[in-house]
């Protein structure tokens, strides 16, 4: 009953470093998204993906990079984490079909000093 | 562009008062809606959806009703809980025959119900 799982869920950087966001679904999905969520602004989409080795940019992917290279796993990077990428960040998956309905993890905080 | 407005939060209530969060949308073409819910601490989840026009969702006491005709799903519940205590987003997705787009929420709106 793993579902949607994300690692780390808390980290603190110093602006500049770099870091690796990882999320994981059991569940044969063939979209995974990345999610900011921040105070009044709701979610905003930050890359997504709608296979293994596809990947393509949502609504504010600058700063960041993605991959997904298995089915199961999509990786977030910060090349150069800046203050303004403080945030809680989410992964989501969902499944083909007209469903539509996606599935969380529980978020990661993210801190960059 | 394709949206979704929801009324500013946050609201307070006392247990068992009425609840309506207020959501319109703007789409091209026939989007399926989604009311999804956030606890402290938690990540998203579904809580009703409806696919097409005066398709009522319904989960937990809360309802929602698809009006194409004023663009609105409004969130609903007769008398709510403490425990409803949350963050509720309005959502749409539209659908291209067979397949579908991303996913666009609102920004959502705190509810908080006092004992």
């Amino acid at each position: 009953n793993a579902g949607v799982t994300q690692t780390p869920k808390f980290r603190v950087l110093k602006t500049g470093q770099s870091m690796t966001l990882l999320c994981a679904q059991d569940m044969n999905h063939e979209y995974m998204y990345w999610y900011r969520q921040d105070p009044g602004m709701g979610l905003r989409l930050i890359h997504y993906s709608v296979g293994e080795g596809t990947t393509a940019k949502g609504e504010v992917p600058d700063g960041y990079n993605v991959s997904r290279l298995k089915k199961q796993n999509f990786l977030l990077g910060l090349e150069s984490a800046a203050p303004s990428q403080t945030s809680v960040y989410f992964c989501a998956s969902r499944g083909q079909g007209n469903t539509g309905e996606l599935f969380f993890g529980e978020g990661s905080r993210l801190t960059v000093l | 562009g394709n949206s979704v407005t929801q009324m500013e939060g946050p609201v307070t209530l006392s247990e068992e008062a009425f609840l309506t969060i207020n959501c319109t949308y703007t789409a091209t073409g026939y989007p399926s809606l989604f009311w999804y819910v956030q606890y402290p601490g938690e990540g998203l989840q579904l809580l009703l959806k409806a696919t097409k026009a005066d398709d009522k969702g319904s989960n937990k006491g809360f309802e929602a009703t698809y009006r194409k005709e004023t663009t609105s799903f409004h969130l609903e519940k007769g008398s709510v809980q403490v425990s409803d205590s949350a963050v509720y987003f309005c959502a749409l997705i539209l659908n291209y025959g067979g397949s579908q787009g991303n996913l666009i929420f609102g920004k959502g709106t705190k509810l908080s119900v006092k004992p």
